[in-house]
């Protein structure tokens, strides 16, 4: 069966230090990988996307990478705040396929 | 980007009713999907809104049931029908301009049925 695969127990850092969150993926072949962050009581909200021929993305203090042969995404957070605090979800689409499956959720959070 | 507004914001119904949300976007987008979020999980897709013709639904998910109108590009409805306590959750409406692009989220909708 398919499965998305996010940690399921919270990741909790100290501020400062990099957070690094995975996606393991099975039974599918992702043309496109994204990442949300998603605070209680709203919508997710789009961070990331990385397409299956790229290895890693980075925005600012985010950094995505993909490795279609583990199967496995993984989302680095440096210098992490209390701010980055949150529920980060991944979700992926195959080709021809105009949308978007989505993990469980990793929640995230950051000491001071 | 989108911006998108659902109502209501959220309900609390009786069994056995049905409740309609409603979901609009500022601009015309390509493709509109609903999810519902049940407390503590992640995202489900119920069906994909397609403009002028049938919704497109998941497997576990049926017309009868979540009947969907799609009348143009900026506007979608979803309706839970014959609501139970299991249909409690959030439904969140998301757009985007095609697969590889970005999915912007509306706030949902936090239904609750007793």
């Amino acid at each position: 069966s398919q499965k998305i695969e996010q940690n399921s127990e919270a990741l909790n850092i100290q501020e400062g230090k990099t957070a690094t969150l995975t996606c393991n993926y099975t039974n599918y072949s992702p043309a496109y990988l994204q990442w949300y962050r998603q605070d209680p009581g709203r919508g997710p909200v789009f961070l990331l996307l990385i397409r299956e021929n790229e290895k890693e993305k980075r925005k600012e203090r985010l950094k995505v990478t993909f490795d279609t042969t583990l199967k496995q995404s993984l989302f680095h957070i440096t210098a992490s705040q209390p701010a980055d605090s949150a529920t980060y979800l991944c979700a992926l689409a195959e080709y021809n396929f105009n949308k978007f499956y989505f993990g469980s959720g990793t929640k995230l959070n950051v000491k001071p | 980007s989108a911006v998108i507004s659902q109502k209501p914001s959220r309900d609390i119904c009786q069994r056995g009713t049905s409740l309609t949300i409603q979901c609009q976007v500022d601009s015309q987008v390509t493709m509109m999907f609903w999810y519902r979020q049940q407390p503590g999980q992640s995202l489900t897709l119920i069906a994909t809104a397609n403009q002028g013709s049938e919704a497109t639904y998941e497997s576990g998910f049926v017309i009868d049931k979540f009947p969907i109108s799609r009348p143009n590009l900026t506007f979608s409805t979803l309706t839970v029908s014959n609501m139970s306590p299991e249909d409690s959750s959030i439904y969140l409406c998301s757009v985007s301009q095609g697969a590889g692009d970005t999915q912007y989220f509306g706030p949902g909708t936090r239904l609750t049925v007793l």
